[in-house]
């Protein structure tokens, strides 16, 4: 069985550029989350979808969003990219979000020059 | 302060040496992960749990939800268990992967 699947794994990108990540989730998998790291910040959630529904959101601005399409497949976008958004951006994946194992990607490690 | 404290920040020890890793929150939470973090980046959950104790090899996950406490024990270290170690916890009952994080315990065992 396939683990969750980040593209591009590695990205250098200008300020004021946008960026869209990609995530595939676990097969039956319906649950994906998002979360940034960095080491100032630690470990931080994005958002959350369940069946192409976002279903929480973390504490961040609107230049960062995302989706899920009808094969539980995801992606976020960071638009307007600043220095401070250079990170590793984890995508995790459960059967239904609540009360099961969380399985997370190997992240797309984010560089804004 | 933050939600989800841990300690020790950072653990040396020697191979076959029994550790253990702190966990304490401040928030109500339905389940504690464990997570483990290598060099690289990509994050394995090694346990999730909501009461008493559970085993995994040579890892042990405990909780005490009264105490707002978990504590995460390797027995007989090895090298190879050098890694970031993390708890997180789903503040209410918002949904499980709206995770808040401990700051990690960093672990290098020494051969």
């Amino acid at each position: 069985k396939a683990g969750v699947t980040q593209t591009p794994r590695y990205l250098i990108k200008t300020r004021g550029q946008q960026v869209t990540l990609s995530c595939s989730p676990i097969s039956g998998h319906r649950s994906v989350s998002w979360y940034q790291q960095t080491p100032g910040q630690g470990l931080q959630f994005l958002f959350e979808y369940f069946s192409e529904t976002q279903r929480n959101k973390g504490n961040f601005p609107g230049r960062f969003s995302g989706r899920q399409f009808s094969n539980s497949r995801s992606e976020m976008n960071v638009s307007t990219l600043e220095l401070g958004d250079s990170a590793l951006y984890l995508c995790a994946s459960s059967q239904q979000g609540r009360g099961n194992t969380i399985y997370f990607g190997e992240g797309s490690w984010l560089t804004v020059v | 302060k933050n939600e989800v404290e841990q300690s020790p920040q950072n653990l040396t020890a020697q191979e076959g040496e029994f550790i253990t890793i702190n966990c304490s929150y401040s928030v109500g939470i339905s389940a504690l992960h464990w997570l483990q973090q290598h060099p690289g980046g990509g994050i394995v959950s090694l346990f999730m749990l909501s009461s008493g104790k559970k085993k995994h090899g040579r890892l042990i996950a405990t909780i005490n939800i009264q105490e707002k406490h978990s504590s995460l024990h390797i027995t007989a270290s090895h090298p190879r268990d050098s890694a970031v170690y993390i708890c997180a916890v789903p503040p209410g009952i918002q949904g499980a992967q709206k995770l808040v994080f401990g700051q990690g315990t960093r672990l290098t065992i020494n051969p």
